[in-house]
């Protein structure tokens, strides 16, 4: 059965420094997105992104937050300098033409910054 | 906006006895899709079931159904025969269509443990 993979699973880094987050979506998936889950709190959305363009993004994707999907299978979500609250598990989600369908997750990064 | 409520932060069941998790939901829409995750120790995101609110009928997937009460605006989680594999935390989460494109909005979550 086809999967949502992330890579990597844990990425530990220093404040201030720049991170990029892959995802490789479910092949025939056209709607993707970027959440984050702090430790211990409630998953929130990040952005969304449809035709290599941006769809909606949360009050918490700033300047700092960019995606791209760089080669039509990798979606890539880049942190540009790191802040200690950018801490958390950060999943991607697919799901395919019909923007209703059910959104399937991959199996999550988590970010350490120091 | 739309909010979704869980106000069980933590249930616990024993194995084979059933347990009814709560979700409430606020919204001005007439069409949305409502779902139950799962997320283990592994903090995997993992779709138990799904509901159009369109449907009158309660979905079902195997020992996991709901009770969607569209006018109170509620959907609950049951899961039957409980077994030690169902202890997660468990999110409600809801979408609509339109301008958000499928954006989820989830609860606080629900902590289930499972006693032998």
């Amino acid at each position: 059965e086809p999967e949502v993979t992330q890579t990597p699973s844990h990425q530990v880094t220093q404040m201030g420094q720049e991170v990029i987050l892959r995802c490789v979506p479910i092949s025939n998936h056209l709607y993707f997105y970027w959440y984050r889950q702090i430790l211990g709190q409630k998953v929130e959305f990040l952005v969304s992104f449809y035709n290599n363009e941006i769809s909606e993004k949360s009050e918490i994707f700033d300047d700092q937050f960019s995606v791209e999907r760089p080669d039509g299978s990798n979606f890539t979500l880049k942190i540009r300098s790191t802040k200690l609250e950018d801490s958390a598990m950060y999943f991607c989600a697919s799901h395919p033409t019909k923007f209703t369908d059910t959104q399937y997750f991959g199996p999550g990064t988590r970010l350490t910054v120091l | 906006a739309q909010t979704v409520t869980q106000s069980q932060p933590e249930m616990s069941v024993q194995e084979a006895e059933t347990v009814t998790l709560s979700c409430t939901y606020d919204t001005s829409e007439s069409d949305y899709y409502l779902f139950w995750y799962k997320q283990p120790p592994s903090r995997q995101m993992i779709l138990v079931i799904r509901q159009e609110a369109y449907k009158q009928q309660n979905a079902t997937e195997n020992r996991f159904s709901v009770n969607f009460q569209k006018a109170a605006k509620s959907f609950s989680l049951k899961i039957s025969d409980s077994q030690l594999g169902d202890a997660a935390m468990y999110f409600c989460a809801y979408c609509t269509g339109g301008s958000t494109l499928g954006r989820l909005y989830f609860g606080r979550g629900t902590q289930l443990t499972v006693w032998p």
